[in-house]
């Protein structure tokens, strides 16, 4: 099983629209969540850490089940500018070191 | 707002060549790291470097690589002998002490060509 799991896209929705992206860890003991956003060929820049209550910035919001070792992030009122890799990040249990998703592909269309 | 640096932005050199890549962290943050992305794959961890020792390294960081913060500011990453496949772009991230959700921050990156 792969340590960080995403569903690679593309989702293709026009501006506007509310687009919800999932991710699944595989090591119960991680401590840290983040998403991250990278565009083509750029670094990875952090977008939102996760909190275990959930946390929202403006049109983010981003969800933490431990339970079921999954994540989630919801973008409402898509903007053209959303357009991006979005990368479902996790912190080891004793480590510092991030292990990255594969990401999802977000195209927003006018 | 302050940021992670790196130089060169591309570098292109022979397999068998060394290599040396530059960064610049955040001027408070003390954790300093490496990673790379090979195209079109995901990013992957080489080594964390605190209070000037490594403090956890990936398999792919083998004898060939090495890192250095060879004075206050700058943190550099050594491949000794370059192979085809170390081809990527390396990103260098930083982080402050203490900082609870260790958030890293991510400088531009060194695209890496080996020929």
């Amino acid at each position: 099983r792969k340590e960080v799991e995403q569903d690679p896209g593309p989702f293709n929705v026009p501006e506007g629209a509310t687009v919800a992206f999932n991710c699944t860890y595989s090591n119960s003991a991680s401590q840290s969540f983040f998403w991250y956003r990278q565009d083509c060929r750029k670094e990875p820049k952090l977008l939102m850490s996760v909190y275990s209550s959930g946390n929202e910035d403006g049109r983010f919001t981003a969800q933490l089940n431990r339970a079921s070792q999954y994540i989630s992030l919801l973008i409402r009122d898509s903007k053209l500018s959303d357009s991006a890799t979005y990368l479902c990040v996790v912190s080891g249990d004793s480590s510092y070191k991030l292990i990255f998703g594969s990401g999802t592909r977000l195209l927003v269309r006018p | 707002e302050p940021e992670v640096t790196q130089t060169p932005s591309h570098q292109v050199t022979q397999m068998g060549q060394e290599v040396i890549l530059r960064c610049v962290p955040i001027s408070n943050h003390l954790y300093f790291y490496w990673y790379r992305q090979i195209l079109g794959q995901k990013v992957e961890f080489l080594v964390s470097f605190y209070n000037n020792e490594i403090s956890e390294k990936s398999e792919i960081f083998d004898d060939q690589f090495s890192v250095e913060r060879p004075d206050g500011s700058n943190f550099t990453l050594k491949i000794r002998s370059t192979k085809l496949e170390d081809s990527a772009m390396y990103f260098c991230a930083s982080s402050e002490p203490g900082a609870s959700y260790n958030e890293q921050f991510f400088g531009p990156g060194t695209r890496l060509t080996v020929l």
